[in-house]
């Protein structure tokens, strides 16, 4: 089993919906990252957390460390949304333990 | 603000020959980290260094090396390329947290 798992691996969405992904770890932490990644393309950091819950724009991120559970909530998606969102999670300094990624797939 | 530089963006080589990765880290960032990620896969942790010493080693190959200098940037030295080796390499920077650099893609051909 994974020390990182996140759910869905894949999930398409029409322009406007509303997206969650999940990410569920079982390692002590001091901090969970959500990334993005589109297709050929460099890590961008979109939040790191080590509590509650943080926002973006459209974006919405949340953690409870007491259930080891954090998700990544998109509001009103648009097509340019789609790309790889990947959960890490790290303990201080240490090496960051990556999920296996969520491709998601916003259509018009 | 000063973020997390990597070069080059890209780089081709042939197999057999040798690549040098460079990364920046944040100023006063005194941590680098250093990923792999090949097409299609998970990153996969590489190699750390804190203070100029190595602090981690995770999946690197023999024909790899690094280290990090005293201006804390980072280098990552690749010999006798393989096919296999062709994948986005991306570093990271950390004081307490991580931040990411954009990633070198190497292609070997």
């Amino acid at each position: 089993k994974n020390e990182v798992e996140q759910s869905p691996q894949n999930l398409t969405a029409q322009e406007g919906e509303f997206i969650t992904i999940n990410c569920s770890y079982s390692v002590g932490i001091s901090a969970l990252h959500w990334l993005q990644q589109h297709p050929g393309g460099g890590i961008v950091s979109l939040f790191m957390l080590s509590s509650g819950k943080k926002k973006h724009g459209r974006l919405i991120a949340t953690i409870n460390i007491q259930e080891k559970h954090s998700s990544l909530h998109i509001t009103a998606s648009h097509p340019r949304d789609s790309a790889v969102y990947i959960c890490a999670v790290g303990r201080g300094t240490d090496k960051l333990i990556f999920g296996t990624g969520t491709r998601l797939q916003v259509f018009p | 603000a000063a973020g997390v530089i990597q070069s080059p963006r890209h780089l081709i080589k042939e197999k057999r020959e040798t690549a040098t990765l460079k990364c920046y880290p944040i100023p006063r960032h005194d941590t680098v980290y250093w990923y792999q990620q090949g097409p299609g896969q998970d990153p996969q942790f590489l190699i750390s260094f804190y203070e100029k010493m190595q602090s981690d080693k995770g999946s690197i190959p023999d024909r790899f090396s690094a280290q990090q200098f005293s201006d804390y940037h980072s280098e990552l030295n690749m010999s006798s390329l393989e096919l296999g080796d062709s994948a986005l390499y991306f570093c990271a920077s950390s004081k307490n947290e991580q931040f990411f650099g954009p990633g070198t893609r190497l292609t070997v051909l």
